[in-house]
């Protein structure tokens, strides 16, 4: 059982490329969410989905967009990305929406140079 | 706006050590409190939750306290060991499952 899988793990982009982090959970959740954690700062929720075909923003929404066409898949995209996104990306999951049940990534780490 | 600040940031310590870590929050209006663990390169894992109407929650040689009132947490680790060593982050859940967490504590045991 993979749990919550992230993919990349690193990597590093220039100023105004674009890319997508992708998160898969093999566990049937419904509730899936995007985090960055910065040094120094707690974890920021950007984006959220309740279900497949829905999304809502979080805390710190602006820079990114999400996708979750399929239930298990999470998508984060970086349309023009700035030195400012260099942080450590978390997906987590869970199949109720409290803080008890959710599961996490290990994580990508993203620089913009 | 809720606000959780853990202290002290980064602490070291030697082997075998009894030691306390912090977590304090602004608003006590809160549905659970959650400590994790985050080694480098993975994921957060759950330690101990404890929900708004408990005073405590022990798992093995951790012991995690809360006290709403004056917004405040301990995670209370004994007889330290060098797999201990991990950033410990603590978290709030306030109704309507909104979820805070706290910049964390790196802890380092030395053998």
């Amino acid at each position: 059982n993979a749990g919550v899988t992230q993919t990349p793990k690193f990597r590093v982009l220039k100023t105004g490329q674009s890319m997508t982090l992708l998160c898969a959970q093999d566990m049937n959740h419904e509730y899936m969410y995007w985090y960055r954690q910065d040094p120094g700062m707690g974890l920021r929720l950007i984006h959220y989905s309740v279900g497949e075909g829905t999304t809502a923003k979080g805390e710190v929404p602006d820079g990114y967009n999400v996708s979750r066409l399929k239930k298990q898949n999470f998508l984060l995209g970086l349309e023009s990305a700035a030195p400012s996104q260099t942080s450590v990306y978390f997906c987590a999951s869970s199949q109720e929406p409290t803080i008890e049940k959710l599961f996490f990534g290990s994580g990508t780490q993203l620089s913009v140079l | 706006k809720q606000e959780v600040t853990q202290i002290p940031a980064a602490l070291s310590v030697p082997e075998g050590e009894n030691l306390v870590l912090n977590c304090s929050f602004t608003d006590s209006a809160i549905y659970n409190l959650q400590w994790f663990r985050q080694d480098p390169g993975k994921g957060l894992t759950s330690l101990l939750l404890i929900q708004s109407s408990q005073r405590e929650q022990t798992s093995g040689r951790l012991n995690a306290s809360l006290d709403k009132s004056s917004g405040r947490s301990t995670l209370y680790i004994a007889a330290s060991q060098p797999g201990d060593s991990a950033t410990y982050l603590c978290a709030v859940e306030e109704y309507g499952n909104k979820l805070v967490f706290g910049a964390g504590t790196i802890l380092r045991v030395k053998s």
